[in-house]
């Protein structure tokens, strides 16, 4: 089974800090993403990369920059943090063509 | 890259089969139909994937329209467990590009009384 990691699990930050969420895949998958969701919502892409040293915007990525630096690890990062922007936040992968989404266990954050 | 639509909720009793419908009428000839879903403070798992007819597996099976504009996600004798929701989404098989975005939609939510 494909493993994906985040780290941290959880993370309380402080408002206008900066605050970055990591994501590290095994599985040598081309894709990775960038989710968010907010309680009682569904998930909402922030950036997805399907190449190291690229980065796509998804439908919510102001506010939030990526970074895929190798093909095995893919950042979030919140340079500003905001009070709007506590949520779980979920990093997934997948290979390229046919190929299903392997999500990480999701990262908690608060922003206070 | 194709939008979907789903049913908001849908109630169930145990042992009961449930088809849930997915609505995907710009679908391209390049997009191929996954279904995950969701259960609370768990990321999506996926359940299967299709590009056109019939396709089974061991948790589910999915029926695809002949236009591929519509796909139905049956799921055989509901437990308590299968509460969740449910995401259909598409996505272009061609390397790289917005294509390849994965955009989840607001999903069906299964409740499963006993």
């Amino acid at each position: 089974e494909a493993a994906v990691t985040q780290s941290p699990r959880s993370k309380v930050a402080v408002t206008g800090g900066k605050v970055t969420l990591s994501c590290h895949q095994t599985n040598n998958h081309d894709y990775m993403y960038w989710y968010r969701q907010d309680t009682g919502h569904g998930l909402r892409l922030i950036h997805y990369s399907y190449v190291a040293d690229s980065t796509e915007k998804g439908d919510i990525p102001d506010g939030y920059k990526a970074s895929r630096p190798s093909q095995e690890n893919f950042s979030l990062i919140l340079e500003l943090a905001s009070l709007s922007q506590t949520a779980v936040y979920f990093c997934a992968s997948r290979g390229s063509g046919k190929e299903r989404l392997f999500f990480g266990h999701g990262t908690k954050l608060s922003v206070l | 890259l194709a939008k979907t639509t789903q049913p908001p909720s849908m109630e169930a009793y145990e042992g009961q089969e449930v088809n849930v419908s997915c609505s995907h009428t710009n679908i391209a000839t390049s997009e191929y139909i996954y279904w995950y879903r969701q259960v609370p403070h768990q990321g999506p798992q996926f359940i299967i994937q299709g590009y056109k007819d019939y396709v089974v597996n061991e948790v589910a099976s999915l029926f695809i329209s002949a236009d591929r504009k519509l796909s139905t996600l049956s799921l055989p004798w509901v437990s308590l467990r299968d509460a969740a929701v449910y995401y259909c989404i598409v996505t272009d098989i061609h390397y790289g590009g917005s294509g390849n975005k994965l955009i989840f939609g607001t999903g069906t939510l299964l409740s499963v009384k006993p």
